[in-house]
């Protein structure tokens, strides 16, 4: 069974620009998961969805954004990107509310 | 909100010996307790993970403690091999009203396994 699937693997934006970035969760997964992960701050918990729902949400700012499809793939959003914004963002996956999550490899941004 | 702390953050041992990673929790309705390795390159691995009506629970050379009295759940790696050092976190989550998704993390431990 494939793992989760994050595109792109890399990214370089500039300040005030805006990305978009994908994910596939394992097949069968419904619910899926966005982190953010800085030297500085550690990994931090960005949104969940669930069934096209978001069921849960961090402390981020609203420029931070995203959706979920229904065959369960899902994006996130950030816009009017800061050099702050700078940081490796992880999508993972889990079968259910109450389940295991695992973790795609990440999509490295680069702000400059 | 719930709040991890995680000890040592960097942690050196000699191939065969033990590691052991400590964490406290904040949240004492938290009752899901995760452990990810990370490896350079990669996004976080599942290794081991203990639900709060559980005190240990083992799988090969890894096992998990938790202490629900004094909020502290610890990883215990034994027989160390060169392969596992990387950074290893701990995590916490209340489950009931929220889910399992939404993690809070400590702050990771860097492993070395010198041979």
């Amino acid at each position: 069974k494939a793992g989760v699937t994050q595109t792109p693997r890399y990214l370089i934006k500039t300040r005030g620009q805006q990305v978009t970035l994908s994910c596939s969760p394992i097949s069968g997964h419904r619910s899926v998961s966005w982190y953010q992960q800085t030297p500085g701050q550690g990994l931090q918990f960005l949104f969940e969805y669930f069934s096209e729902t978001q069921r849960n949400k961090g402390n981020f700012p609203g420029r931070f954004s995203g959706r979920q499809f229904s065959n369960s793939r899902s994006e996130m959003n950030v816009s009017t990107l800061e050099l702050g914004d700078s940081a490796l963002y992880l999508c993972a996956s889990s079968a259910g509310q109450f389940e295991k999550l695992f973790f795609g490899s990440g999509t490295q941004l680069s702000v400059l | 909100g719930e709040n991890v702390e995680q000890h040592p953050s960097t942690l050196s041992v000699q191939e065969g010996d033990s590691a052991v990673i400590k964490c406290t929790y904040s949240d004492s309705a938290s009752n899901y307790f995760p452990w990810y390795k990370q490896e350079l390159g990669k996004g976080p691995q599942l290794i081991i993970d203990i639900r709060s009506n559980v005190g240990e629970k083992k799988d090969q050379r890894i096992a998990v403690t938790l202490n629900k009295t004094a909020k502290h759940f610890s990883l215990h790696i034994t027989e160390t091999q060169p392969e596992d050092s990387a950074v290893y976190f701990c995590a916490a989550t209340r489950g009931a009203g929220t889910s399992y998704g939404k993690l809070t993390f400590g702050q990771g431990t860097i492993l070395t396994v010198h041979p």
